[in-house]
């Protein structure tokens, strides 16, 4: 079936500008998540979605990024007046469910996010 | 909060030998699950393995197994019979309810 699929896959923006990027889960999936590659770096947690719960938005790193799941599907990021700290790969996962179990995160192929 | 360290930044292994790559994490909880994952230049994350921290057997996915030591909260990494395949970066991650915390990664390159 089909996997975790991004758009765009990259993205080149000013600084300033304000990006949106898509993230859409494997169908299904009840549990939605956004993670942060900096060149070289691990991955950090941004925000989570879980069925229509509230989501857990402590990773998000200041107040100009957000995000909405929309109908517990599609996904997507929103960044306002980007800086170029913000550029980075941006990943997004889906789960089958959270909770205590070993169901892994399936990772989409991630959106390069390049700020000049 | 959880940690993960991971602390080798760079390993190298010869085509067909056997590599170990190591982490640690530190907890309070009892229930969790560590990961291993490959990210290869293409920048996909793909599941090595998984280990339920209630099991004490060692996972094992064909060539790749672990060594878990819960006392010691490691989980390291064996790669048996190195292929120029396995080239990538390789992260450590831990979970307990949702998110993962991941390590900052280890670049294995396979020498032919």
């Amino acid at each position: 079936g089909a996997g975790v699929s991004q758009s765009p896959s990259n993205k080149v923006t000013e600084k300033g500008k304000d990006v949106e990027l898509r993230c859409d889960p494997i169908s299904g999936h009840t549990a939605l998540y956004w993670y942060r590659q900096s060149l070289g770096q691990g991955l950090e947690f941004l925000i989570y979605f879980q069925g229509n719960s509230a989501p857990d938005k402590s990773g998000l790193p200041s107040d100009r990024f957000s995000a909405e799941r929309t109908g517990g599907s599609v996904s997507t990021l929103t960044i306002q007046r980007t800086q170029q700290e913000d550029s980075a790969v941006y990943l997004c996962a889906s789960s089958p469910r959270s909770g205590y179990s070993s169901y892994e995160q399936y990772f989409g192929p991630g959106t390069r996010l390049t700020v000049t | 909060a959880q940690t993960v360290t991971q602390s080798q930044p760079e390993m190298s292994v010869q085509e067909a030998e056997t590599v170990t790559l190591s982490c640690t994490y530190d907890t309070s909880e009892s229930d969790y699950y560590l990961f291993w994952y490959k990210q290869p230049p293409s920048r996909q994350m793909i599941l090595v393995i998984r280990q339920e921290a209630y099991k004490q057997q060692n996972a094992t996915e064909n060539r790749f197994s672990v060594n878990f030591q819960k006392a010691a909260k490691s989980f390291s990494l064996k790669i048996s019979d190195s292929q120029l395949g396995d080239a990538a970066m390789y992260f450590c991650a831990y979970r307990s309810r949702d998110k993962l915390v991941f390590g900052a990664g280890t670049i294995l390159r396979v020498k032919s």
